[in-house]
């Protein structure tokens, strides 16, 4: 059975921390992505990262796809309000499986 | 980028009805679509993977009689709930795969069982 392990559950700061999440398993990943999902919503891509070390930036968040291909991260630099939403990496295995974390829910205080 | 569309968004239904969800890609063909179950503040389920022209592969635990699942088009899978009771009450998401490394979700649909 491969587990995806994600962390923290669940997160509040203050507007204008910065805050790292994580994304670890003890199997390779093909692939790995980022969604952030509002309540009532379906969750929205954010990034997929395919290669290891691999760096991708999207504004303030920063996403990092391990060396080995088994762990990443999502780093939020200068946290605001509009950040707050439930994280979630969703790891696909190279038997095509994929599977999700049990997501983060961030709550940045204005 | 491309959309997927979920149908309805919320459903309220007495116990032991049967309700259809509908997940459809509107502007590219998927051969695969997956059904996840979602609890309040809790991650996605993943309970099935839908492939058209072929049975749905139910995920360890799902009863696939109770959540039967067609996919009988490029375009189109359908999700129905059988003899729905209240514990049925959840938000399920359906996601279309679009190619490699990309798959679009649904917007969710909330369903309540009285």
């Amino acid at each position: 059975t491969q587990l995806l392990e994600q962390s923290p559950q669940f997160l509040s700061i203050q507007e204008g921390e910065n805050l790292t999440v994580y994304c670890n398993s003890s199997s390779v990943f093909s692939s790995l992505q980022w969604y952030r999902q509002e309540p009532g919503e379906g969750p929205v891509l954010l990034v997929t990262v395919v290669t290891g070390g691999e760096v991708k930036k999207l504004k303030r968040l920063t996403f990092q796809f391990g060396d080995a291909r088994k762990d990443s991260s999502l780093h939020i630099t200068a946290a605001q309000p509009g950040d707050t939403g439930l994280y979630l990496c969703a790891g696909q295995y190279n038997n095509n499986d994929m599977r999700f974390g049990a997501g983060t829910r961030l709550t940045v205080k204005p | 980028g491309a959309v997927v569309s979920q149908h309805p968004s919320w459903v309220i239904c007495k116990s032991g009805t049967s309700v259809k969800i509908e997940c459809r890609s509107l502007d590219f063909q998927a051969t695969t679509m997956f059904w996840y179950r979602q609890f309040p503040k809790q991650s996605l389920m993943l309970m099935a993977t839908s492939n058209e022209g072929s049975k749905a592969t139910y995920e360890q635990g799902v009863e696939k009689d109770k959540f039967l699942i067609n996919h009988a088009s490029l375009t189109l899978s359908t999700l129905t709930v059988t003899s729905a009771h209240p514990e049925d009450s959840s938000f399920y998401i359906c996601s279309a795969s679009g190619g490699a490394e990309k798959l679009f979700f649904g917007s969710g649909t909330q369903l309540s069982v009285l």
